[in-house]
């Protein structure tokens, strides 16, 4: 693994089921973020983790939830998913360290929920 | 609130310059960072600007005035490839990037 990948690549979902989108990181960085991007709109934070074994909300957490066992994974689950959830998502990692926060991303992932 | 404001769309001819800018307000402020994000790929990149003036890097140069809530991306020598959308993206006092919905370039021969 280099740098950060992401499973599926894509998925179609029926509205209702439950669906947990990967994410790894091989970096060591100890910050991670989950973002959608839709278009026409900028990429907004659904959840963070500064560090393994703690998360926070973004800015649209709501139908979403994450964990961050340890360093490397972070996991975002959507327990029953709908339309509006329809998006490309995209993971990345950082070394927060200081005010420097460059973010590295990984492939992303289109879900299409239907 | 927090807002990012850049231009949706801007067309330039290959081999020109092109200058891309944004204005933002922000809850506290602790740098500005461009990426490029080419069409179906993941955001890369391309500059960070903390202190007021202008950062170059090769043909890419970012600048910043803080008091005026205000930055730019100058391209130069434009190349084909250099079509894609470019995301200014301030800092704010916890640390969270703060995403403009991007200006879309489009190079033409």
């Amino acid at each position: 693994i280099a740098g950060i990948t992401q499973a599926p690549t894509s998925q179609i979902l029926a509205a209702g089921r439950r669906m947990t989108l990967r994410c790894t990181q091989d970096m060591r960085h100890n910050a991670m973020y989950w973002y959608r991007q839709d278009l026409g709109l900028g990429l907004r934070l659904i959840h963070y983790s500064n560090t393994a074994g703690t998360t926070g909300k973004g800015e649209v957490p709501d139908g979403y939830s994450v964990s961050r066992a340890n360093t490397d994974d972070f996991p975002l689950t959507l327990a029953s998913a709908v339309p509006s959830q329809t998006s490309v998502y995209f993971c990345a990692s950082s070394e927060l360290v200081g005010s420097y926060n460059e973010q590295f991303f990984g492939p992303g992932t289109r879900l299409t929920v239907l | 609130g927090q807002n990012i404001d850049q231009p949706t769309e801007m067309t330039a001819t290959e081999g020109a310059i092109v200058q891309i800018n944004c204005t933002y307000q922000t809850s506290g402020f602790n740098g500005l960072f461009w990426y490029q994000q080419h069409a179906g790929e993941a955001p890369t990149f391309l500059s960070y600007n903390v202190l007021d003036g202008l950062e170059e890097k090769g043909r890419f140069s970012s600048f910043l005035s803080r008091s005026k809530g205000y930055s730019y991306l100058l391209l130069k020598e434009l190349q084909m490839k250099d079509s894609a959308s470019y995301l200014c993206a301030p800092m704010d006092s916890n640390y969270q990037l703060i995403w403009g919905a991007g200006t879309k370039l489009i190079i033409k021969p």
